[in-house]
C-alpha cells in the first residue's frame, strides 16, 4: 500500500460526458502528479501540482483540467470524453520536487463507450 | 524534448542477473533517473533512483555513465516474482515534464 488513494476504482461513461477523478496523496506529500496509461501510448505524464499551484504540464489535453485543494487532495476533470480517453489514470505523490520519489495510487480505470 | 528508449521485452531464468538499459537523449543537467516496476492492474512502484555513477539498494543497482545518456538497471538473482514491466523515468528539464520509457516486459522462467 503506497498511501495514495484514488476514487473511483472503475468508471464507465459515454462519449461527450464529463467525469471527475479524485486523489488523496500520502500524508506529508505536497506534490501530486497525474498520469494516463493506455495500451498504445504507454505511461504519459499529464500534470503536476505542488501545494495548490500548477507546477509542470505534460501531454494534457485542453479538455482535461486538474486542481489541488487546500487539504492537498487533487481532482482530474475530463470533459467531452472520447473513446480514445479510455485508459488507466494514475495519481502519484511526492514530498516536494519533481525529482523526488513518487508513490503511485492504484489507479482509476476509465471506460468510455 | 527528451526521449527514452528501452527494449520492449526480455526473458530470463530464476537466479540470473538481469540488466535493462534505457537510453535518454537530451537529459538535462538537473534531471534524475528513476526506475519503476509495475505489475498488472497496479500502479508503478519505485525501485531505484540515481544521478550519476552507481547507486545500489537492497533490491537493485543502477549504473549511469559519465555522459548520463543511458542508464542500466541491474536486478541480481531474479525470481519468478520479478516478472513485471520495468520503466525508466527522466525529467526532460523543460518546465519539469517527465518522460517515461515505453517499458520493458521482463519474463522470468523457472
Amino acid at each position: 500500500d503506497s498511501g495514495v488513494t484514488q476514487t473511483p476504482k472503475h468508471l464507465i461513461t459515454a462519449t461527450g460526458q464529463r467525469v471527475t477523478l479524485r486523489c488523496s496523496p500520502r500524508s506529508g506529500d505536497l506534490s501530486v502528479y497525474w498520469y494516463q496509461q493506455s495500451l498504445d501510448q504507454g505511461l504519459q505524464f499529464l500534470i503536476q501540482y505542488y501545494n495548490g499551484e500548477e507546477r509542470a504540464k505534460g501531454n494534457i489535453l485542453e479538455r482535461f483540467s486538474a486542481q489541488q485543494f487546500p487539504d492537498l487532495h487533487s481532482e482530474l476533470n475530463l470533459s467531452s470524453l472520447e473513446l480514445g480517453d479510455s485508459a488507466l489514470y494514475f495519481c502519484a505523490s511526492s514530498v516536494r520536487r519533481i525529482t523526488d520519489t513518487q508513490y503511485f495510487g492504484p489507479g482509476t480505470r476509465l471506460t468510455v463507450l | 524534448l527528451a526521449k527514452t528508449t528501452q527494449p520492449i521485452s526480455m526473458d530470463s531464468y530464476e537466479g540470473q542477473e538481469v540488466n535493462i538499459t534505457c537510453s535518454h537523449n537530451n537529459i538535462a543537467t538537473n534531471d534524475y533517473i528513476t526506475w519503476y516496476q509495475q505489475f498488472p492492474s497496479q500502479g508503478p512502484r519505485f525501485i531505484i533512483q540515481g544521478y550519476k555513477t552507481k547507486v545500489t539498494n537492497e533490491v537493485a543497482s543502477l549504473f549511469i555513465p559519465a555522459d548520463r545518456k543511458s542508464s542500466t538497471l541491474s536486478l541480481p538473482r531474479v525470481s519468478l516474482s520479478d516478472t513485471a514491466v520495468y520503466y525508466c523515468l527522466v525529467g526532460d528539464g523543460q518546465g519539469g515534464k517527465l518522460i517515461f520509457g515505453q517499458g520493458t516486459e521482463l519474463s522470468v522462467k523457472p
